[in-house]
């Protein structure tokens, strides 16, 4: 059974840094390119980051440019989001998302999320 | 960046109604567009993908269909548990989502 289960969400001010972690279970890990995406309080889903199965390519929304690193220890099965320079409006549920090929494509699997507060 | 549109935001709707969502990329994103369903405190969940595929165990209720700029979700007998947020996507580029439509209850 697929399982992806984030944390490192919390409350952070203005300016801070956070970093996400996302553990996967159940599927060959390094096979599958991975999203981060977020939903801000009542607020529609925002692709963030997208990371490629191997690593070697990284993509980021244009929101997040410059400020957020994704990456991922296929050793570990984890993916991460590295947060910085967080500002009001990065306050969210970020989920983490199994797409369904080495490649970014569509997102099969998704974690229960974990939320981000951004406030001062 | 790809922008994606979708229409209406919110679709009244009963049990049993045929419904169509509709979702417009601002350029050609070929057949790669998704369709999510979400529910209130829930993650959400893939309905189909590259445009018309079913995804494994989703009802055979939902289908979709288009290509290049303009997509429909129709949902044939609407059914209770099909009372959601639903969100396309497209892969062409990244992954921009459309604002979302909510069925509701009519």
């Amino acid at each position: 059974e697929v399982q992806l289960l984030e944390s490192g969400g919390g409350l952070v001010q203005p300016g801070g840094s956070l970093r996400l972690s996302c553990t996967a279970s159940g599927f060959i890990f390094s096979n599958y390119a991975m999203n981060w995406v977020r939903q801000a309080p009542g607020m529609g889903l925002e692709w963030v980051s997208g990371i490629s199965g191997s690593g070697d390519k990284t993509y980021f929304a244009d929101s997040v440019k410059g400020r957020f690193t994704i990456s991922r220890d296929n050793s570990k099965k984890t993916l991460y989001l590295q947060m910085n320079s967080l500002r009001a409006e990065d306050t969210a549920i970020y989920y983490c998302a199994k797409t369904k090929n080495i490649v970014l494509v569509a997102s099969d699997y998704w974690g229960q999320g974990t939320l981000v507060t951004v406030s001062s | 960046d790809i922008q994606m549109t979708q229409s209406p935001s919110t679709l009244p709707a009963s049990v049993g109604d045929r419904v169509t969502i509709t979702c417009r990329a601002s350029e050609s994103v070929s057949s790669w567009l998704a369709w999510y369903q979400q529910k209130p405190g829930k993650a959400p969940h893939l309905l189909i993908y590259k445009a018309s595929i079913l995804e494994s165990g989703v009802p055979s209720r939902f289908s979709g269909s288009g290509s290049g700029t303009e997509f429909t979700l129709t949902i044939s007998g609407l059914q209770p548990d099909d009372f959601a947020t639903y969100y396309c996507q497209q892969y062409s580029t990244y992954g921009t989502f459309g604002q979302g439509t909510k069925v509701e209850v009519k």
